[in-house]
């Protein structure tokens, strides 16, 4: 069983609409979530980071953790082109090493 | 500030080769860690180093040594690689926030 799930899509939205991605993880003990975007051929990087149940707001970007119901989910509002790329959920479910267990990623297509 | 930059970038090597991939990070973060990126598998980690002096094994580290230099460098080795070592690597690092930050990644080719 895959500890960290996502949809790989790819999830196509036009241009201006809010994308919405998602995320499923398997440890009921992990404390920290993590959104990273990557780029075709460039290395992952952060967007947002949450470890409180709720939502989390940075510009454009919001992220939600629900712990009772594992997932954690990315919504892009106003999307725009620019955002397509890649993007990955990763969970740390190892404090004392602060390994990541990342999923698959879903790429996110945003259409002019 | 160049954060964490790796060498070489590309890299094509014959099966039985091997080489040494090489990674730095100026950021005086304590963790290091190395990834592996293939279609479909997502980011697998082979090797992590929790602070300078300590490595220890991740998802996939069969095929792979690694070394912590000192705080700054940790190198991965592949000893005899094999076709099933052509991948994508990332290296990347942590500081006492949790978040890692990654280099800019080794395509590696193995014929």
């Amino acid at each position: 069983q895959k500890e960290v799930e996502q949809n790989s899509g790819p999830l196509s939205v036009p241009e201006g609409a809010i994308a919405s991605l998602n995320c499923t993880y398997s440890d009921r003990g992990s404390q920290s979530f993590f959104w990273y975007r990557q780029y075709s051929g460039k290395s992952p990087e952060l967007i947002m980071s949450i470890y409180s149940n709720g939502d989390k707001e940075d510009g454009r970007f919001t992220a939600q953790l629900n712990k009772a119901s594992q997932y954690v989910s990315l919504l892009i509002r106003d999307s725009q082109p620019s955002d397509s790329a890649t993007y990955l959920c990763a969970v740390n479910n190892d404090g004392a090493t602060n390994k990541l267990i990342f999923g698959t990623g879903t790429l996110l297509a945003v259409q002019p | 500030n160049a954060g964490v930059t790796q060498t070489p970038k590309f890299q094509v090597l014959k099966t039985g080769q091997s080489m040494t991939l090489q990674c730095a990070q100026d950021m005086n973060h304590n963790s290091m860690y190395w990834y592996r990126q293939d279609p479909g598998m997502g980011l697998r980690l082979i090797y992590y180093s929790a602070s300078e002096g300590t490595t220890d094994k991740g998802e996939v580290p069969n095929g792979y040594n690694v070394s912590r230099l000192n705080k700054r460098e940790f190198s991965l080795r592949l000893e005899s690689a094999a076709p099933s070592q052509t991948s994508v690597y990332f290296c990347a690092s942590s500081g006492n926030q949790e978040t890692q930050y990654f280099g800019p990644g080794t395509r590696l080719l193995v014929l």
